[in-house]
């Protein structure tokens, strides 16, 4: 059964700095992985998605990668703002199933 | 083109009554999945529906049903409503069934409070 595990857990920096989020994943037999940012009772918006066959997406200050072998994601953010803070969720794609989501990391940029 | 839409956006029930959650598919999908997202948790996969079928459940008992319509749109019911039900329910939807990988676009979500 495929598990997602994110770490931390939550993570508060000072606005500006360089972070990275961790996802990680049991099974590497997986369709594709995707970012998602949640704010506090809202939907998702997905931010990248990163197909088995590539190493990594990026779009605008965010940056994705994808071990596919070691079962890994990073999720990094350069430069962070407060308008960054909330909630990213990782979900991976295994085959013909639904998505798989990770628990979340709880992000808060202090100006 | 049209992003993913929900009704109603928040609702209040009582244990043991009925609910309906409305959701329309983004312009061109024929695929809609429902997840139920509890507070700290990832969302959880409820059901998915391909051209008017389901064609994929999670571990959730059979009082959750939904259908989807000719135009794609969804709806997810839940009967007999119990106080765990309370959670943000998520709309997903894109092309393809559970096969190919295909990206999946959310919803705003419905906020479900059982009292």
């Amino acid at each position: 059964k495929q598990e997602v595990t994110q770490i931390p857990a939550a993570l508060s920096v000072p606005e500006g700095e360089n972070l990275v989020l961790n996802c990680s994943f049991t099974d590497s037999a997986i369709y594709n992985l995707q970012w998602f940012r949640q704010d506090p009772g809202k939907g998702l918006t997905s931010l990248l998605l990163i197909q088995s066959s590539q190493r990594e997406q990026t779009s605008g200050r965010l940056n994705a990668s994808l071990d596919k072998s070691s079962g890994r994601s990073t999720l990094y953010i350069a430069a962070s703002q407060p308008g960054d803070s909330a909630t990213y969720l990782c979900a991976v794609r295994p085959g013909n199933t639904p998505l798989v989501f990770g628990k979340g990391t709880r992000l808060s940029v202090i100006a | 083109e049209t992003g993913v839409t929900q009704s109603p956006t928040h609702l209040i029930k009582t244990r043991g009554q009925q609910v309906t959650l409305r959701c329309s598919s983004q312009s061109g999908h024929n695929t809609v999945s429902w997840y139920q997202q509890a507070l700290g948790q990832g969302p959880q996969f409820i059901f998915q529906y391909y051209r008017e079928e389901e064609n994929g459940r999670g571990n959730f008992p059979p009082r959750f049903s939904g259908l989807q319509f000719p135009n794609y749109s969804s709806e997810l019911n839940v009967n007999a409503l119990e106080l765990d039900d309370s959670a943000l329910y998520l709309c997903a939807s894109s092309l393809g069934g559970l096969g190919g990988g295909y990206e999946q676009y959310f919803g705003p979500g419905t906020r479900l409070t059982v009292t």
